[in-house]
């Protein structure tokens, strides 16, 4: 099925570092929202975005709406050992459809 | 916990049985997805309702694939003859979908193995 293209595929960081992740698509999304999942678990939602341009932060953590509407990126600042997990970013196309498209995910891994 | 429930939480079954999972999604929430993901991957999409109608289905939700929401609350999957590509993480996920905003809550899935 259609994905988003996440990147990077995996990161391993010193504790205290920032973390950088994006995701790209060649068709426009009108919402990104960025989800974290622990193995075995649900993914859970971090941020929601709606606008083109917009900047929120949850927290430590982050996440734009590209200007282009096709991208999106998401900053964790000063990780912290429980920030390990797989990050995945999601896009809905249009409010016609209640269809996330998700990306494949960024593992991160976080050394104390 | 008010969350979205799944059950149940493992499904181990040998090819060809039926197997059915059951969703319970936060109360209140008009919209409920299914969603399947495999080792490595997103979650991909299958189906999803606005209250008890099914608004819209993916094409791999093939016809051994069933789904309901009957009152418009919990919602079951069925997958009838399962295969050994069956074999996966479903996932439920339920949003109060207002205007452009349309957040999904997972439910912690149920996974299931197909021998």
């Amino acid at each position: 099925g259609q994905q988003l293209n996440q990147s990077p595929q995996s990161m391993f960081i010193q504790e205290g570092e920032d973390v950088s992740m994006n995701c790209t698509s060649s068709s426009i999304f009108n919402t990104w929202l960025w989800y974290k999942q622990d193995p075995g678990e649900g993914p859970v939602l971090l941020i929601a975005l709606y606008k083109a341009g917009e900047l929120t932060s949850n927290g430590r953590l982050t996440a734009q709406f590209g200007i282009t509407r096709k991208d999106s990126f998401l900053n964790i600042s000063a990780s912290i050992p429980s920030d390990v997990g797989i990050y995945f970013c999601a896009g809905q196309a249009s409010s016609n459809t209640g269809k996330l498209i998700f990306g494949q995910g960024t593992t991160l891994q976080v050394k104390p | 916990d008010t969350g979205v429930s799944q059950n149940p939480r493992h499904k181990i079954t040998k090819r060809g049985q039926n197997v059915t999972f059951r969703c319970d999604p936060i109360s209140e929430h008009n919209r409920l997805y299914w969603y399947r993901q495999t080792l490595g991957q997103g979650p991909e999409f299958l189906t999803y309702f606005q209250n008890e109608a099914q608004l819209e289905k993916s094409r791999l939700l093939s016809d051994r694939f069933s789904a309901e929401r009957p009152k418009g609350s919990f919602s079951t999957l069925e997958i009838q003859r399962t295969e050994q590509g069956d074999s996966a993480m479903y996932l439920c996920a339920s949003s109060l979908a207002w205007g452009e905003k349309n957040e999904q809550f997972f439910g912690p899935g149920t996974r299931l193995t197909v021998l």
